[in-house]
């Protein structure tokens, strides 16, 4: 089974709207994280958003925030106002029990800002 | 500012040739890992290094590939006998927390293997 699922393979949005970017993980670990990065056609990936399981809330890190409801196994990043150079490659990624550092991403889903 | 940096970008090799990469982590950062991207998927993780220790590596380093790094600092990642599905964009990450912490990644090497 996928570790992580990125349904969306491209979504587009239009300036200054709001956007949600799917993405349902996989694991039977009680303790584990989840990541959001942003890639852009430049090639280099930019962390966006972490939320650990056993945080309470959801995380938010400006326009970002992300969705987490833990039961349905979800972890949807949200985009407010989006803005241009909000168009790239977005990857959902999951790290498993403390101690191992192995990163697991998504295939992502490739958002385009509409002006 | 000195983020993570990998040299060379681009490299174009012939097949059955050895390749090798270096990536300079954040330089406080005593974790680094090794990722590889194909085309239209996410990164793949290779190999994780504490300080000069190689703490884990995937089943997908295969004994064509080698990681070292030697003095903990920066890292070198070889090829050898490449193959064309060796093609691919090599990610190398550093991070200063073990856990719940991002990794700040470096431009990638793009390696063509003709």
């Amino acid at each position: 089974a996928q570790k992580i699922t990125q349904t969306q393979p491209g979504m587009f949005v239009q300036e200054k709207e709001a956007v949600t970017l799917d993405c349902t993980y996989d694991t039977s670990d009680q303790s584990y994280g989840l990541f959001w990065y942003k890639q852009p056609s430049s090639g280099e990936m930019i962390f966006l958003i972490y939320q650990g399981s056993y945080d309470e809330q959801n995380a938010t890190e400006g326009r970002y925030s992300l969705n987490f409801q833990k039961a349905r196994k979800s972890a949807n990043l949200v985009i407010s106002a989006s803005q241009l150079g909000d168009s790239a490659m977005y990857f959902c990624a999951m790290r498993e029990k403390r101690g191992y550092q192995k990163v697991t991403f998504g295939i992502g889903t490739k958002l385009q800002v509409i002006p | 500012d000195t983020g993570v940096s990998q040299d060379p970008r681009h490299k174009i090799t012939k097949r059955g040739q050895n390749v090798t990469f270096r990536c300079d982590p954040i330089s406080e950062h005593n974790r680094l890992y090794w990722y590889r991207q194909t085309l239209g998927q996410g990164p793949e993780f290779l190999t994780y290094f504490q300080n000069e220790a190689q703490l884990e590596k995937s089943r997908l380093l295969s004994d064509r590939f080698s990681a070292e790094r030697p003095k903990g600092s920066f890292s070198t990642l070889e090829i050898q006998r490449t193959e064309q599905g060796d093609s691919a964009m090599y990610l190398c990450a550093s991070s200063s927390r073990p856990y719940d912490d991002e990794q700040f990644f470096g431009p990638g090497t793009r390696l063509t293997v003709l």
